[in-house]
């Protein structure tokens, strides 16, 4: 069993630069989402997703991108690369919608833009 | 908006008990909790659903008061296994998504 799976995992970007961080998971979960995590700041939530088509944002949805066109991924992108982006980036996924299961997280992205 | 967790860190010698809070601004559904080791990503700990019950996960529980918003983690008998970063994540009613609160970084000293 995979679980969930982020690729890739370390990523160097340019400033202005675009680039798209992947998502996938093997357990048929209604859930997925995605956080960044900074230091002193927790675990932020920029989009989330209850089931295929369907996305919405979090609390800190700008400049980023997401959609979900099959059950198993959920890409983030980042459209134009910001030195405030730098961050490690975790996909998370549930097998319910609204906390009502327990999240599992992929090994997370460690972005860096400069 | 983030929920609010405190203490913000905490510092044990084996053995010892300790107690992290979280609190909400808005009404609950239920309350996750996960341990984050450094550069490591979350796990789960425990779930608790509207109700008010407490569980209990090897010495480690919780009680979530969906009244007063509020939850806390209760954990007894420190072990230096316990080290890490807690995170609380609120579902409030009404919304599909789960935000988590700033974390608690305990440390467990020998």
């Amino acid at each position: 069993n995979a679980g969930v799976t982020q690729t890739p995992k370390f990523q160097v970007l340019k400033t202005g630069q675009s680039m798209t961080l992947q998502c996938a998971q093997d357990m048929n979960h209604e859930y997925m989402s995605w956080y960044r995590q900074d230091p002193g700041m927790g675990l932020r939530l920029i989009h989330y997703s209850v089931g295929a088509g369907i996305t919405d944002q979090g609390e800190v949805p700008n400049g980023y991108n997401v959609s979900r066109s099959t059950t198993e991924d959920f890409p983030l992108r980042l459209l134009s690369a910001a030195p405030s982006q730098t961050s490690v980036y975790f996909c998370a996924s549930s097998w319910a919608t609204g906390g009502r299961e327990k999240l599992f997280f992929g090994s997370g992205t460690q972005l860096s833009v400069l | 908006q983030q929920p609010v967790q405190s203490p913000q860190a905490v510092i044990l010698r084996e053995g010892e008990d300790a107690v992290i809070n979280c609190s909400s601004s808005k009404a609950l559904y239920s309350v996750h909790w996960y341990r984050q080791k450094h550069g490591e990503a979350p796990v789960f700990l425990m779930i608790l659903l509207k109700g008010g019950e407490q569980k209990g996960h090897d010495k480690i529980s919780a009680s979530f008061n969906e009244k007063k918003q509020q939850s806390s983690l209760y954990l007894t008998a420190s072990q230096l296994s316990y080290s890490g970063t807690y995170f609380c994540g609120p579902r409030e009613g009404g919304s599909e998504k789960l935000v988590f609160g700033k974390g608690t970084k305990l440390t467990v000293n020998p």
